[in-house]
């Protein structure tokens, strides 16, 4: 079985200022993580994805995941918030051929 | 742009009809993923199809039915709707049949149910 937890609902940020969003998950194997992005009335698109190569993996738009096994946490962070970052993010867990599991999604506000 | 493409945008209907709604992949991807999202439930996962054949399967109702076609374009068929099938309706696709490739997003379907 597999789950996949956001820790926080909304995350609060100002401008210029470091971005961390947190996802802990549960999986019986090693499993590839996803993070993706969703803006106002647009479909998803992927941030960045961890499939068993560097446990630090960097994405588009500046952002980056550790993948931290001991800690079953896949944290997404950005150094410095930019307004476009304001959108609803996902994380996401799966293995093999199981379905995907999607986090509840975390909304990220970003305050000039 | 994701290459997904689904239509409508937009559907409102009533209680009790039926409605079709439809993705076509990205060119090459032989995967389709259905999802639901909606306030109260998320991101719900309903369904998947790898070149023609049933994948995968998760919360879809009975009253929910899809299938992807020989030219990989797929439907998903909500009948008899309730109030609560109010929600966006997003297709993914992507290239083979496992979950841990990247999934490619349309920009979903606005259902309202009144």
């Amino acid at each position: 079985a597999q789950s996949v937890t956001q820790l926080d609902s909304h995350v609060s940020v100002s401008e210029g200022t470091p971005v961390l969003l947190r996802c802990n998950y549960s999986s019986s194997y090693s499993p590839s993580l996803f993070w993706y992005v969703q803006h106002p009335n647009k479909g998803l698109q992927l941030l960045l994805k961890y499939t068993s190569a560097a446990t630090l993996v960097k994405g588009i738009n500046g952002f980056e995941a550790e993948f931290k096994k001991s800690e079953t946490s896949f944290h997404l962070t950005k150094p410095s918030a930019h307004m476009s970052d304001a959108a609803e993010y996902f994380c996401v867990v799966s293995f093999g051929s199981y379905i995907p599991t999607f986090g509840r999604g975390t909304s990220l506000i970003v305050h000039p | 742009d994701s290459g997904v493409t689904q239509t409508p945008k937009h559907l409102i209907t009533a209680t009790g009809q039926r409605v079709t709604l439809r993705c076509s992949p990205r060119s090459g991807d032989l995967s389709v993923y259905w999802y639901q999202q909606s306030l109260d439930q998320g991101l719900q996962f309903l369904i998947q199809y790898y070149n023609g054949e049933e994948r995968a399967k998760g919360n879809i109702l009975e009253r929910f039915s899809a299938q992807q076609f020989p030219d990989l374009h797929s439907e998903l068929n909500l009948s008899s709707l309730e109030l609560g099938d109010s929600a966006l309706y997003f297709c993914a696709s992507s290239a083979l049949g496992e979950t841990y490739n990247e999934q490619f997003f349309g920009p979903g379907t606005r259902l309202t149910v009144l």
